[in-house]
């Protein structure tokens, strides 16, 4: 069966630190990957898109990997701030249909 | 508007009650997608719609859920005769389509739906 897994433990790390999140999945054929963050109480905001032909996509402090091999993404947060703090979602886009699974979350914890 | 309006951003029920939830996608965005997410977990895909196409109810639970969207634009989604497993954050995305398809989905606020 398809699954997309996060770790649904909280990651608790320093301000300063990097915070590595990770996405993987089985049964999947994706098209791409996209990371989304989530406020309590708000909607999820996507942050990064990586498509299955890219290996690295960068935004300011923001970095996602995809390893289609591995069937895994990362998602690195450097210099990391307490603002930071919020659950991240992954998501992929299968090859086929339209929908866009999203896993569970993982919820960061940047303490001061 | 600027973004994706979800209403009412609270209902409480009873069991066995319909519930109706409203969304206003983003004007312009072809793709309209209803998820539930519960207390901690992710989001569970329910409906998608997308222009004039039959719409991807693949997602609904029971056949207590519906969903509609009129004009292309707003759409409704109605719980009939509520549970309380019902009880839940039901979120709202649109998203427009790019060359290379989908991409990013813009999310309502939600609407936190408790079923006593």
């Amino acid at each position: 069966s398809q699954k997309i897994e996060q770790n649904s433990e909280a990651l608790n790390i320093q301000e300063g630190k990097t915070a590595t999140l990770t996405c993987n999945y089985t049964n999947y054929s994706p098209a791409y990957l996209q990371w989304y963050r989530q406020d309590p109480g708000r909607g999820p905001v996507f942050l990064l898109l990586i498509r299955e032909n890219e290996k690295e996509k960068r935004k300011e402090r923001l970095k996602v990997t995809f390893d289609t091999t591995l069937k895994q993404s990362l998602f690195h947060i450097t210099a990391s701030q307490p603002a930071d703090s919020a659950t991240y979602l992954c998501a992929l886009k299968n090859n086929a249909g339209n929908m866009l699974t999203f896993g569970g979350g993982t919820r960061l914890m940047v303490k001061p | 508007g600027a973004g994706v309006s979800q209403s009412p951003s609270n209902k409480v029920t009873e069991k066995g009650k319909d519930v109706e939830l409203r969304c206003d996608p983003i004007s312009g965005h072809t793709a309209l997608y209803w998820y539930r997410q519960s207390l901690g977990q992710g989001l569970e895909f329910l409906i998608y719609f997308q222009g004039n196409s039959a719409p991807d109810k693949s997602g609904l639970p029971s056949d207590r859920f519906s969903a509609e969207r009129t004009g292309g634009s707003v759409s409704t989604l109605t719980i009939q005769r509520t549970q309380q497993e019902d009880s839940a954050v039901y979120l709202c995305a649109s998203t427009s389509l790019s060359g290379s398809g989908y991409n990013e989905q813009f999310f309502g606020p939600g609407t936190r739906l408790t079923v006593l």
